[in-house]
């Protein structure tokens, strides 16, 4: 198994530019989660999808921000305009539900994200 | 509402040393936790979890995590470090929900 892919690993981009992330989760797996991390809040969760459908989305900081999961093999976390506050690890992760409602969650390796 | 509290930042340990990073958790209903390690420039990688049964519950590189109820916590444990285990270590609480929620998380740093 490949794991959780993730493209690109790093992306330099100028402020006001779109940036577009994107994910491959394990196959099989029917949950799928986009992170963020940074130095000063740690680990957030933005918004995970369930059989490709958003369920909770509240972390997501702005309109700015926007995911899609358009089949059950790939998304997309697509920021508009981006701004230097944006600079980040952005993660996905992946996980399918058991009869005793979780399972681990599997990350992939991250797109490091620098917003000039 | 849930938390996660790692309430040491920065750990130095010797090699061949013991080790105990602590967690402690807040969560209305059964606990799903799980320790993750994160090495610099990776991602994240699942040390251990626990669901149910033995609170005492084994995983991979020699970590062993201990679940207590009464104190909230989910200590992480290994009786030798090795210069390998450098890292930045998160604990997490699972919903029902299928939700994750991380400490701020715990480097530790191995001195040869």
């Amino acid at each position: 198994d490949a794991g959780v892919i993730q493209s690109p690993r790093h992306e330099v981009t100028e402020m006001g530019q779109e940036v577009t992330l994107r994910c491959k989760p394990i196959s099989g797996h029917d949950y799928l989660f986009w992170y963020r991390q940074t130095m000063m809040r740690g680990l957030e969760l933005l918004i995970y999808f369930n059989n490709n459908v958003p369920i909770d989305d509240s972390g997501m900081p702005e309109d700015r921000f926007s995911a899609k999961m358009p089949n059950a093999s790939f998304s997309t976390l697509k920021i508009q305009p981006s701004e230097p506050r944006d600079s980040a690890v952005y993660f996905c992760a992946s996980s399918v539900r058991l009869l005793r409602g979780l399972e681990t969650q599997y990350f992939g390796p991250g797109t490091r994200l620098l917003v000039l | 509402a849930q938390s996660v509290t790692q309430p040491d930042i920065h750990i130095t340990v010797s090699e061949g040393a013991s080790l105990e990073l602590r967690c402690n958790y807040s969560y209305g209903a059964t606990p799903y936790l799980f320790w993750y390690v994160q090495s610099p420039g990776q991602g994240l990688q699942l040390l251990l979890k626990y669901f149910s049964g033995d609170t005492l519950v084994q995983g991979i590189k020699g970590f062993e995590a201990e679940f207590k109820r009464s104190q909230s916590s989910f200590n992480l444990r290994k009786p030798s470090v090795h210069w390998s285990d450098a890292a930045e270590y998160f604990c997490a609480v699972g919903t029902r929900a299928n939700n994750l929620f991380f400490g701020t998380g715990t480097r530790l740093t191995v001195i040869p």
